[in-house]
């Protein structure tokens, strides 16, 4: 059975700080992977999206990670403001398939 | 590009009445447009797949008389939830997904929060 799990459940920082979102997946076919932030009461909004043969991508404070040999990504906030605060989702894609298995994302608090 | 609106943003409504919601592909069109429940601190569930000008497809567990869904333009996609009850209070998300784009590329909407008092 295709499934996401995500670490922390949820996660407060202080502005500024820097932290690390965690994703195990273990979606077979593996096509993809997504990370998406969603506001309180908004839809989510894409934030990366890696393949099989990337390693890392970079979205302005935000950097995915993943290794596909362990099933792993990551999503690392550099710099945290407070409008950073929300879900973030963790979305794996299978080959052949258009629905994907969704995380039930981590919620990050950031404190002034 | 690939903007998805949903309206209304947000509706309270009384036991028993239906409620539509509409999803729409402001610049693209959509062969295929997907809806999601969420519930408070969990993840986003399918609950249907709609197709333009055939019938949806309903994940298990989810009444098709109940979430009625219409996709009859490419741009256009409507769930009607009927007879609702207050444990139909959630917050519904729409997806839409390019017509001819990459298989498992879903662009979202901004959400429907549903009140059943």
């Amino acid at each position: 059975k295709n499934q996401v799990e995500q670490s922390p459940q949820s996660l407060i920082i202080l502005e500024g700080k820097n932290c690390t979102l965690q994703c195990n997946y273990t979606v077979s076919p593996f096509s993809n992977l997504r990370w998406y932030k969603q506001d309180t009461g908004r839809g989510p909004v894409s934030l990366t999206i890696m393949t099989f043969s990337e390693n890392t991508k970079s979205n302005g404070r935000y950097t995915a990670t993943l290794d596909a040999d362990t099933k792993q990504s990551s999503l690392h906030i550099t710099a945290s403001q407070l409008s950073d605060s929300a879900s973030y989702i963790c979305v794996v894609s299978a080959g052949g398939s258009y629905i994907p298995t969704f995380g039930r994302g981590t919620s990050l608090i950031v404190h002034p | 590009g690939a903007v998805v609106s949903q309206h209304p943003s947000r509706v309270i409504c009384k036991s028993g009445t239906s409620v539509k919601i509409e999803c729409r592909s402001l610049d693209f069109q959509a062969t295929t447009m997907f809806w999601y429940r969420q519930f408070p601190k969990q993840s986003l569930m399918l609950m249907a797949t709609s197709n333009e000008g055939s019938k949806a497809t309903y994940e298990q567990g989810v009444e098709k008389d109940k979430f009625l869904i219409n996709h009859a333009s490419l741009t256009l996609s409507t769930l009607t939830v009927t007879s609702a009850h207050p444990e139909d209070s959630s917050f519904y998300i729409c997806s839409a997904k390019i017509a001819g784009g990459p298989i498992n590329e879903q662009f979202f909407g901004p959400g429907t929060r549903l009140t059943v008092l």
